[in-house]
């Protein structure tokens, strides 16, 4: 089955610094990469995503770019804000046998933006 | 339109009690899936649907049964409770199962089992 990896676990940032989070997948059949954030407490809600024929994709200040050479994608953060802290999730999808997309997460990523 | 909701928030239950974590959507999704978050674990699925009527397994469904016997409703039953259950459970929905549509998630059920 897929398997995502997904570093660094935590990561410290000075608000307005930029940050990078980074996983890889390892089944080439996945075609669709979301990224979610989950703030203490809360639901995971998407971000941004980005689907295996683009290589990469914008929304203001966070970008995700894909390399489906290498299989891995990463999630890119600039002029961090306080609110930026969380813990945000990569998923790679690939099709089930029963119908539907299987979302397969990595283990999430605590970002906290210092004053 | 309430979303994605989840009953109850928090559940505290003993080795070998049954319960059932309820969810419902009201957006007319026919896809819906429960998960787990453990620490360090990111979320697994557990069981999925595609439609009334049609469910099947995830990456760890042992230990869980779900119907789908309406559109808006997928409860998630535990037959007896293990420690190894103590999770928080997460009800997502889409328009279908197409990778193209956005899953949205519920506001979560922590369990423990003691």
């Amino acid at each position: 089955g897929e398997n995502v990896e997904q570093h660094p676990s935590t990561l410290s940032v000075q608000e307005g610094d930029s940050a990078v989070i980074k996983c890889t997948y390892s089944d080439s059949a996945s075609n669709y990469f979301p990224w979610y954030k989950q703030e203490l407490g809360k639901r995971p809600q998407l971000i941004i995503d980005i689907r295996s024929n683009v290589g990469e994709k914008k929304d203001q200040r966070i970008a995700v770019t894909l390399n489906k050479t290498a299989k891995h994608f990463s999630l890119h953060i600039t002029e961090t804000q306080p609110e930026d802290s969380a813990v945000y999730f990569c998923a790679a999808s690939m099709k089930l046998t029963g119908g539907g997309n299987k979302l397969t997460f990595g283990t999430g990523t605590q970002l906290k933006v210092e004053l | 339109n309430a979303g994605v909701t989840q009953t109850p928030k928090f559940q505290v239950l003993k080795t070998g009690q049954s319960m059932t974590l309820q969810c419902a959507q009201d957006m007319n999704h026919e896809y819906m899936s429960w998960y787990r978050q453990d620490p360090g674990m990111g979320l697994r699925l557990i069981h999925y649907s595609v439609g009334a009527g049609i469910t099947d397994q995830g990456e760890v469904p042992n230990g869980y049964n779900v119907s789908r016997s309406t559109t808006e409703d997928f409860p998630l039953r535990l037959l007896s409770a293990a420690p190894s259950q103590t999770s928080v459970y997460f009800c997502a929905s889409s328009l279908t199962g197409l990778a193209i549509h956005e899953q949205y998630f519920g506001p979560g059920t922590r369990l423990t089992v003691t």
